[in-house]
């Protein structure tokens, strides 16, 4: 089936610091991709939708600025945190429509920043 | 607005026990509706996909309904296993993928 690869899968980081996050769809292309933050016992919420050549859109709320998207390829998705603070600490996980219907994701990415 | 919400936040049962997740969502027309289990710091993995114009979806010990109407969507696993604790996400899609903030069960041996 079709899978969604993303790394890394833990990173912690010091405060200021960049940090990337990477999606791969491995057997198929993934035209859009769409990266989720998750706090803890709580519900995942979008914060944008990228889509290959082209600009992202970013959900009511998101700093732009602070998480870069870019897809570059069909099959690469890449969100980075910019000088990160303790309070972007939080799972992100990415997803890609595998066909119309439907939605495969990524193991997501656990970034602790100290 | 477009919600979805899911009660009991938690949930802890014997083994053995049938469970009964439910989710609900404000806005009746949906695209589609799906549950996921999560397990801790883990990504997400699709259980069942219901469409909207399908009552209920089964695979082996997983039965999930859907009644668009009253907005509302229950996921049942038959003789649970200490393997089912999870936490389980319900996803409504409407324009774009809405999730509720999850059930997390745990099954005791």
């Amino acid at each position: 089936g079709a899978v969604v690869s993303q790394h890394p899968s833990r990173v912690i980081c010091k405060s200021g610091t960049s940090v990337k996050i990477e999606c791969r769809s491995l057997d198929f292309q993934a035209t859009t991709m769409f990266w989720y933050r998750q706090f803890p016992k709580q519900s995942l919420m979008l914060m944008a939708t990228s889509n290959e050549g082209s600009k992202a859109t970013y959900e009511q709320g998101v700093e732009k600025d602070k998480f870069l998207i870019n897809h570059a390829s069909l099959t690469l998705s890449t969100l980075t945190v910019t000088s990160a603070h303790p309070e972007d600490s939080s799972f992100y996980i990415c997803s890609a429509p595998t066909d119309p219907r439907r939605y495969t994701f990524g193991s997501g990415t656990r970034l602790t920043v100290v | 607005k477009q919600e979805v919400t899911q009660i009991p936040a938690a949930l802890s049962v014997p083994e053995g026990e049938n469970l009964v997740l439910n989710c609900s969502f404000t806005d009746s027309a949906i695209y589609n509706l799906q549950w996921f289990r999560q397990d801790p710091g883990k990504g997400l993995t699709s259980l069942l996909l219901i469409q909207s114009s399908q009552r209920e979806q089964t695979s082996g010990r997983l039965n999930a309904s859907l009644d668009k109407s009253s907005g509302r969507s229950t996921l049942y696993i038959a003789a649970s296993q200490p393997g089912d604790s999870a936490t389980y996400l319900c996803a409504v899609r409407w324009d774009k993928l809405s999730f509720g903030a999850g059930t997390t069960v745990t099954v005791r041996a």
